[in-house]
């Protein structure tokens, strides 16, 4: 059975902190990996999408690294800001479009 | 490039009632995804609609169903509703340009349609 797991559940962190958010996952198949921020009542907006055969992806302040052997991702945010508050999720992807997403991480940014 | 549309965004009904919900795609994206959102369950996976044919459904009962059209919109529909059912409903498309290298495409998802079962 597929399963995506997010650690922290929460996290609080005063403005301008370096942070890490966990995703585990217990089949290494996988296609891709794609991380998601939700803001409250709201979709989700991607952030990064990281391919099977890569290690890891970059778009400005947001770093995604994968480890397929080990069945782990992290997201990594420098230099955190209040407008960063919101829900992280993870989500596998294993065959076609069918996603596994994990529970989620809610960040709290505090200025 | 507009983004993955939903409507409506805010839906009240009553148990026994059914419901339809619409999603339009990217333009030029061909799958079409549907996820139901709880506080308790999280996202779960409902179906996937890929060139008007379903290509995958999670574990949900028959009361869900949906089609897609050939200009790539979706529509779901929720029969008999209950109380159970009231969550927010989230489309996500991407583009499939062929069996290989679509297994790659990264979703866009739309902003949802809140539906509360009273």
């Amino acid at each position: 059975k597929q399963e995506v797991t997010q650690i922290p559940a929460a996290l609080s962190v005063p403005e301008g902190e370096n942070l890490v958010l966990n995703c585990s996952f217990t089949d290494s198949a996988i296609y891709n990996l794609q991380w998601f921020r939700q803001d409250p009542g709201k979709g989700l907006t991607s952030l990064l999408l990281i391919q099977s055969s890569q290690r890891e992806q970059t778009s400005g302040r947001l770093n995604a690294s994968l480890d397929k052997s080990s069945g782990r991702s992290t997201l990594y945010i420098a230099a955190s800001q209040p407008g960063d508050s919101a829900t992280y999720l993870c989500a596998v992807r294993y065959n076609f479009n069918k996603f596994y997403f994990g529970s989620g991480t809610k960040l709290n940014v505090k200025p | 490039k507009a983004g993955v549309t939903q409507t409506p965004r805010y839906l009240i009904k009553t148990r026994g009632q059914q419901v339809t919900l619409s999603c339009s795609p990217i333009s030029g994206h061909r799958s079409v995804s549907w996820y139901q959102q709880t506080p308790g369950q999280g996202l779960q996976f409902l179906f996937e609609y890929f060139s008007e044919t379903q290509r995958n459904k999670g574990n949900f009962p028959g009361r869900f169903s949906g089609r897609q059209f050939s200009n790539s919109r979706s529509e779901m529909n929720v029969s008999t509703l209950e109380l159970g059912d009231s969550a927010l409903y989230l489309c996500a498309s991407s583009w499939v340009p062929g069996l290989a290298g679509g297994l790659n495409n990264e979703q866009f998802f739309g902003p949802g349609t809140r539906l509360t079962v009273l």
